[in-house]
């Protein structure tokens, strides 16, 4: 398997849901990351996590709780989110170290509404 | 330049046209340049992971050169197909810090 899977592949959600981005891959890669990406913009880096330990957070709101609960699943909990956080959430995962390419998923549209 | 930038923003070339296009990044404190291809409505796919300068990488009909003291990489693409259509992404790994470009949107006519 070399793939990443996310789901789910399209969201609608109102200001006051909490939802849950999930993300998975078996390929025995350690470090998970989740990005954000609008529009002609690029993808921006939300979380790392290393060997299921959350190693980079970038200042990312409190609205957005990150969780791996083992080396194969990431998931990204969502509660009294924005209309500005409507975009295309990201999943990619890699061998430690980041000279090592991406694998990513094909993302999850989310529109906060 | 503090953030990683990409030239042109999009490229419109005839089929069997070859092309290339610009990726500019901090060069201090680099350590790898990453490049993506990504199709609309599937994952972004890595190309090539670059560290040293003076690298070139080739896969297929395309190829990327890497520049470190200057800080930047082209990305060529000899006689272009439809199916290259694409935006092609690139990152900069320097200080821990993963930073990605906006990318070239590139459409192959036939």
């Amino acid at each position: 398997d070399t793939e990443v899977t996310q789901t789910p592949k399209h969201l609608v959600m109102g200001m006051t849901n909490k939802k849950s981005l999930k993300c998975e891959q078996h390929m025995g890669h350690r470090a998970m990351y989740w990005y954000k990406q609008k529009a002609k913009k690029p993808p921006e880096l939300m979380f790392v996590y290393s060997y299921e330990k959350l190693s980079i957070n970038e200042s990312v709101p409190s609205r957005f709780s990150p969780e791996c609960p083992n080396s194969s699943l990431l998931n990204l909990h969502l509660h009294a989110l924005q209309p500005e956080d409507s975009a295309l959430y990201l999943c990619a995962s890699s061998h430690p170290g980041q000279t090592y390419g991406y694998t990513f998923g094909s993302g999850t549209r989310l529109t906060v509404v | 330049i503090l953030n990683v930038e990409q030239s042109p923003q999009s490229l419109h070339v005839q089929e069997g046209d070859s092309t290339n296009f610009t990726c500019s990044f901090p060069s201090s404190n680099f350590y790898a340049l990453h490049w993506y291809r990504w199709e609309t409505a599937k994952s972004p796919e890595a190309l090539f992971v670059m560290t040293l300068n003076g690298d070139e990488k080739k896969k297929g009909r395309i190829s990327a050169t890497l520049n470190t003291k200057e800080g930047y990489s082209y990305l060529y693409i000899k006689g272009s197909q439809p199916e290259d259509s694409a935006t092609y992404l690139c990152a900069s790994l320097a200080n821990n810090d993963m930073r990605f470009g906006a990318g070239t949107r590139l459409t192959v006519k036939p």
